[in-house]
């Protein structure tokens, strides 16, 4: 049973524009969100966290926000460059564990 | 500085061989993470280290699957007798902290891609 799921399996922007990558999650336990970017044949590079008693987490053209009521988060990817075409994988883990628990992915396409 | 390096990068295995896969995280990261991604889904745990003793191996598909990190440092995963669904991408990532709080970010290698034929 999927716990975290990425409803989006490819997203196309042009470059410029904002890009929103959306993921759900099931687990009320789940308290610390990460998002992680993965080119072909190399392992997943960490790019920005939020935990669960913040809504929103900036990091230069990168922010995460948090809806706990509605059990989702998003990346927002602003202004969208082509080197962030990629894959975007959401994760949680819940502080009581260890494990993070991903999303399918979402592969990212900025047109130039 | 050095990342999260594992080899070998790309194995082929027959049907029923034994393989082993090889981890060698950051520099003093207490925690070690084996994850297995299947084509087209994201990563799922598979083990986890503390130092040298495995804390959680709740992730192991199945008693063919074997995990060791003897001195705290490296660390194998070792498949016996391969099945043609053990064909994965192996991923290991390491955290500077004990990660036993979930919150600790971690750092993945490139992975293994395992091909069993």
């Amino acid at each position: 049973d999927q716990q975290v799921k990425q409803n989006s399996p490819s997203l196309s922007v042009q470059e410029g524009r904002i890009s929103i990558l959306n993921c759900d999650y099931t687990n009320s336990m789940f308290d610390y969100f990460l998002w992680y970017k993965k080119y072909p044949a190399e392992g997943p590079t960490f790019l920005i966290s939020i935990s669960s008693i913040k809504d929103k987490n900036e990091d230069g053209r990168f922010t995460v926000f948090l809806n706990k009521s509605a059990k989702h988060l998003s990346l927002h990817i602003v202004p969208s460059q082509p080197g962030d075409s990629a894959v975007y994988f959401c994760a949680a883990s819940a502080s009581t564990g260890n494990q993070f628990y991903f999303g399918t992915g979402t592969s990212l396409t900025v047109i130039p | 500085g050095a990342g999260v390096s594992q080899s070998p990068r790309y194995k082929v295995a027959k049907r029923g061989q034994d393989v082993a896969l090889r981890c060698d995280p950051i520099s003093g990261h207490v925690s070690l993470f084996w994850y297995q991604q299947a084509l087209g889904q994201g990563p799922e745990f598979l083990t986890y280290f503390q130092n040298e003793a495995q804390l959680d191996k709740s992730g192991l598909p199945s008693d063919r699957f074997f995990a060791e990190r003897p001195e705290g440092s490296v660390s194998t995963l070792k498949i016996q007798r391969t099945q043609q669904e053990d064909s994965a991408v192996y991923l290991c990532a390491s955290s500077f902290n004990a990660g036993d709080d979930g919150t600790d970010t971690q750092y993945f290698g490139p992975g293994t891609r395992l091909t069993v034929l």
